[in-house]
């Protein structure tokens, strides 16, 4: 089984400071995981994915995220907000191959003040 | 190219109402899924479809729900008889291929279902 909890339901920050999202999952097998964007009434966007490659991952929009196996967490960072990011994140884990099912987070929402 | 396209995006019906959601998906992709978005339960997986196996329903809620997918391609979602608990946001994901690790599925932009 495998569940993700995000660790705040709200972030707000200032424009041209950091972000912090915090995730952890558990699972029982070692899982690919992902962050997903979704602004207002729109769809889910990728920002980017885990996939046991390097720990380090990059997204779009400037964002990244590190995998810690030992701490079972993969939070995203921004290093410098931009309004354009007020939004809900999401993290989702896939656990090993063959399972399509993503689980998802609760989301984070991201208020951005100018 | 294009994405994942939903219709209607908006969808205001009466209880005891049956309604049908379309999902389009990215032209090329064989994997097929639904989700719902609500307020209490988050977002949660309903259906999947891979190419002409038998679709995993193990997520629907109820009886009442039921999803086909024709020709591979073009996938309606129904709702029967709808209750008010059945308000959400329904999305639908494509893939590529599935069964492989990390496969990345595309959203829609969903269909906001609010049963009055």
């Amino acid at each position: 089984a495998q569940s993700v909890t995000q660790l705040d339901s709200h972030v707000s920050v200032s424009e041209g400071t950091p972000v912090l999202l915090r995730c952890n999952y558990s699972s029982s097998y070692s899982p690919s995981l992902f962050w997903y964007v979704q602004h207002p009434n729109k769809g889910l966007q990728l920002l980017l994915k885990y996939t046991s490659a390097a720990t380090l991952v990059k997204g779009i929009n400037g964002f990244e995220a590190e995998f810690k196996k030992s701490e079972t967490s993969f939070h995203l960072t921004k290093p410098s907000a931009h309004m354009s990011d007020a939004a809900e994140y999401f993290c989702v884990v896939n656990p090993s191959s063959n399972d399509y099912k993503l689980s998802f987070g609760a989301g984070t929402t991201v208020t951005v003040r100018a | 190219g294009a994405g994942v396209s939903q219709s209607p995006s908006n969808k205001v019906t009466e209880k005891g109402k049956d309604v049908e959601l379309r999902c389009d998906p990215i032209s090329g992709h064989t994997a097929l899924y639904w989700y719902r978005q609500s307020l209490g339960q988050g977002l949660e997986f309903l259906i999947y479809f891979q190419g002409n196996s038998a679709p995993d329903k193990s997520g629907l809620p109820s009886d009442r729900f039921s999803a086909e997918r024709t020709g591979g391609s073009v996938s309606t979602l129904t709702i029967q008889r709808t209750q008010q608990e059945d308000s959400a946001v329904y999305l639908c994901a494509s893939s590529l291929v599935t069964g492989v690790s990390g496969v990345t599925q595309y959203f829609g932009p969903g269909t906001r279902l609010l049963v009055l």
